[in-house]
C-alpha cells in the first residue's frame, strides 16, 4: 500500500519570508497529490493539487512540485502571512483512496 | 466542489452507548468516506462507504463496531458502537464526485466518550 511521509513535523517562519514543505510516497502509480490545510478546529480544505503529467502549479502564494522520478512533492508558501499558520497534510492515492502524511505545523511568526 | 455537512457536531455519550452521526452532501458524489482523527494526529481512514453495498472496511476496522450505510449519492451514516473512552476523537466524512480528484471534508463530529 501506500505510505507517505512528510517532513518538517513543525516549521516556524517570520512573516514573508517562503516555507517549504516536503512529502515522499511509495507508489510509483500514484498520479494525484493534493495538499490540505487545517485551522485549528476547523476541517481540512484543500487549498492545491497536481497530477503526474505536471511538474509544477500555481496560484497566488502557493505552490506545488512534484518529482515523479524521486516520489516526492513539496508545498511552497511564499511571503507568509499570520494566516497561513496551520497544519498541513499531503496525502497521496491508494487505489482510489487518500493515504495522509503525518501533518505539519506551520507557525507565521511576525 | 461539494458542501458537506454533518450531524451532531459534538456529543459527549456513555461508555457502552452507540452514537450514529450523518453526513450529508449538497450535491451527487461518486465516493463517499468516514476518518477519524486523534487531537494533533493526522487523518485514518475507517471505511469506504458504497452506495447500495456494504462499506469497505481498512484495517482495524470492522463492521460491527462502526457500522456505516449509505442509502443514496448524498447521504450516509457512520454508527459508533459499544463505545469506549479509546473512541474519543473527531469523525470526519469525506466525499468526492470523481474516482481519483478533489476530496472535500465535513466539518467533523467531536466525541467524547466518558
Amino acid at each position: 500500500g501506500e505510505n507517505v511521509e512528510q517532513h518538517p513535523s513543525t516549521l516556524s517562519v517570520q512573516e514573508g519570508d517562503s516555507a517549504v514543505i516536503k512529502c515522499t510516497y511509495s507508489d510509483s502509480a500514484s498520479n494525484y497529490f493534493p495538499w490540505y490545510k487545517q485551522e485549528l478546529g476547523k476541517r481540512p480544505q484543500l487549498i492545491i493539487d497536481i497530477r503526474s503529467n505536471v511538474g509544477e502549479k500555481k496560484d497566488q502564494r502557493i505552490a506545488v512540485t512534484l518529482n515523479k522520478t524521486a516520489k516526492h512533492f513539496s508545498l511552497h508558501i511564499t511571503e507568509t502571512q499570520p494566516e497561513d499558520s496551520a497544519v498541513y497534510f499531503c496525502a497521496a492515492p491508494r487505489a482510489n483512496k487518500l493515504t495522509f502524511g503525518t501533518g505539519t505545523q506551520l507557525k507565521v511568526e511576525l | 466542489s461539494a458542501v458537506i455537512s454533518q450531524k451532531p457536531s459534538r456529543d459527549i455519550c456513555q461508555r457502552g452507548t452507540s452514537l450514529t452521526i450523518q453526513c450529508q452532501v449538497d450535491s451527487q458524489v461518486t465516493m463517499m468516506f468516514w476518518y477519524r482523527q486523534q487531537p494533533g494526529q493526522s487523518l485514518t481512514l475507517i471505511a469506504t462507504a458504497n452506495q447500495g453495498s456494504e462499506a469497505t472496511y481498512e484495517s482495524g476496522f470492522v463492521i460491527d463496531k462502526f457500522p456505516i450505510s449509505r442509502p443514496n449519492l448524498t447521504f450516509s451514516t457512520l454508527t459508533v458502537s459499544n463505545m469506549s473512552p479509546e473512541d474519543s476523537s473527531i469523525y470526519l466524512c469525506s466525499a468526492r464526485k470523481e474516482a481519483l480528484g478533489e476530496q472535500y471534508f465535513g466539518p467533523g463530529t467531536r466525541l467524547t466518550v466518558t
